[in-house]
């Protein structure tokens, strides 16, 4: 069973439209990370959260720890923002800051 | 903003060589990784460093890699005896301090990776 569970797997919008990406995990964690990946290959980090919600312009990731579980949320879409969002987890005790990744979510964003 | 610096952006190699794949991670963190990623699949963890020491390694990381970190600045990833499979994109990262809820959390920041191509 994998321990990162994204869905969905692939998602197809309309510019304006708000999106939500969801991200389960099964293993106790110290931090979540929402991370974006371009066709390029290129990893950038959009949140690093261990608790509530962040928000920075159009993004708002949120985590509820007790239910193991996250959301990536895009408001007012754009189709700059089609890219692969990858969510990651920092497994908490006996780790030494690695990654656990989901498969990732495929956005499209359609003008 | 401070950048995490992998040099080459792609390698070609053949089948049977050794490649060295370079970071310069950001000057103030101490936490150094490596992870792949297999064209059409999830990243995955390869090893984490600290101390000028391997903390941590998955078990992908066979005695075909090893890391280093020569001098005060690089860090890198040696893979010997370069097979097919071991065509992927490497990513290094770098943060300030190990993930804990009772600490607050540095900047964990990828590179832009290096494309390696066996052939």
């Amino acid at each position: 069973k994998n321990e990162v569970e994204q869905s969905p797997q692939n998602l197809t919008a309309q510019e304006g439209e708000f999106i939500t990406i969801n991200c389960s995990y099964s293993v106790g964690i110290s931090a979540l990370h929402w991370l974006q990946q371009h066709p390029g290959g290129g990893i950038v980090s959009l949140f690093m959260l261990s608790s509530g919600k962040k928000k920075h312009g159009r993004l708002i990731a949120t985590i509820n720890i007790q239910e193991k579980h996250s959301s990536l949320h895009i408001t007012a879409s754009h189709p700059r923002d089609s890219a692969v969002y990858i969510c990651a987890v920092l497994n908490y005790g006996g780790s030494q800051g690695n990654l656990i990744f989901g498969k990732g979510t495929k956005l499209s964003v359609k003008p | 903003e401070p950048e995490v610096t992998q040099t080459p952006s792609h390698q070609v190699t053949q089948m049977g060589q050794e490649v060295i794949l370079r970071c310069v991670p950001i000057s103030n963190h101490l936490y150094f990784y490596w992870y792949r990623q297999i064209l059409g699949q999830k990243v995955e963890f390869l090893v984490s460093f600290y101390n000028n020491e391997i903390s941590e390694k998955s078990e992908i990381f066979d005695d075909q890699f090893s890391v280093e970190r020569p001098d005060g600045s690089n860090f890198t990833l040696k893979i010997r005896s370069t097979k097919l499979e071991d065509s992927a994109m490497y990513f290094c990262a770098s943060s300030q301090r190990r993930g804990s809820v009772r600490t607050q959390l540095y900047g964990y920041t990828f590179g832009s990776g290096t494309r390696l191509t066996v052939v």
